[in-house]
C-alpha cells in the first residue's frame, strides 16, 4: 500500500466547475504538499500545509491532521489548469513520498 | 530569479553505459533533492544533498551516487544502466527543512 493515496486518478470537467481533488496520507508528516505537473514534466509547487486552509486566486487546499486527508479544490476552472496535480507528504525526517497524481483535463 | 535549472532536457543511453546528470540550484538554495518519476507514476525520492554530502537515501541500488558540489549545484550519476531506469529524474531545490521547495523541469533517460 501506498504512503500516499490520491483519487481521483483521471477527472474530465467542463470549463467553470468545481473540482476537488483527494488526498489521503498514511506517515506522520511535518507536511502536506500540492504540486503541479505539466505535459513535459515540470513541476510548480503550489501548496505546503501543515493545519488548516491555503488560498492562491482559485485554488484552495485545505488538511484535516486527525484524519490524515488532504483536498485541492478549484474554483471556476479553466482549461489552462489541466494538468496532473500531485500530493506528497514529508515526513518529519524531510523525506517525501508523492502520490501517483491526478491527471485533469478542463474542456471549454 | 533563475529556477532549478536541470541538463540534458532529453538523453538516450544504451543498456549498461553510464550517465551523469545535472542539476544547478535556484539562487539561495543550498539543499538538493533528486527523484525518479516512471510513466503514469508519482515521483520516488533517491537522495538529497546538503553541505556536499548526501543526507538523505531512498530505496535505491548503489548504482545511483551523486555528488554536491562546493556552489551548490549537483550530479547524479547512473552505471550500469537498465532498462526499467528509462525515467524522468527530477531535481529540487530548498532551503534547509525543505523550505521553499521548487522542482526543476527535468532530465527524460531513455535505455534502449
Amino acid at each position: 500500500k501506498n504512503e500516499v493515496e490520491q483519487s481521483p486518478q483521471n477527472l474530465t470537467a467542463q470549463e467553470g466547475e468545481f473540482i476537488t481533488i483527494n488526498c489521503s496520507y498514511s506517515v506522520g508528516i511535518s507536511a502536506l504538499h500540492w504540486l503541479q505537473q505539466h505535459p513535459g514534466g515540470g513541476i510548480v509547487s503550489l501548496f505546503m500545509l501543515s493545519s488548516g486552509k491555503k488560498k492562491h486566486g482559485r485554488l484552495i487546499a485545505t488538511i484535516n491532521i486527525q484524519e490524515k486527508h488532504s483536498s485541492l479544490h478549484i474554483t471556476a476552472s479553466h482549461p489552462r489548469d489541466s494538468a496532473v496535480y500531485i500530493c506528497a507528504a514529508e515526513n518529519t525526517g524531510n523525506q517525501f513520498y508523492f502520490g501517483t497524481g491526478t491527471s485533469l483535463t478542463v474542456i471549454p | 530569479d533563475a529556477g532549478v535549472t536541470q541538463s540534458p532536457t532529453h538523453l538516450i543511453k544504451t543498456r549498461g553505459q553510464q550517465v551523469t546528470l545535472r542539476c544547478s540550484p535556484k539562487s539561495g538554495h543550498d539543499t538538493v533533492s533528486w527523484y525518479q518519476q516512471a510513466l503514469g507514476q508519482g515521483p520516488q525520492f533517491i537522495f538529497q544533498y546538503y553541505e556536499e554530502e548526501e543526507r538523505q537515501r531512498g530505496n535505491f541500488p548503489d548504482r545511483f551516487s551523486g555528488h554536491q558540489y562546493p556552489n551548490y549545484s549537483s550530479e547524479l550519476n547512473v552505471n550500469a544502466l537498465l532498462l526499467g531506469d528509462s525515467a524522468l529524474y527530477l531535481c529540487a531545490s530548498s532551503l534547509p527543512d525543505n523550505y521553499g521547495y521548487t522542482f526543476g523541469s527535468g532530465t527524460r533517460l531513455t535505455v534502449v
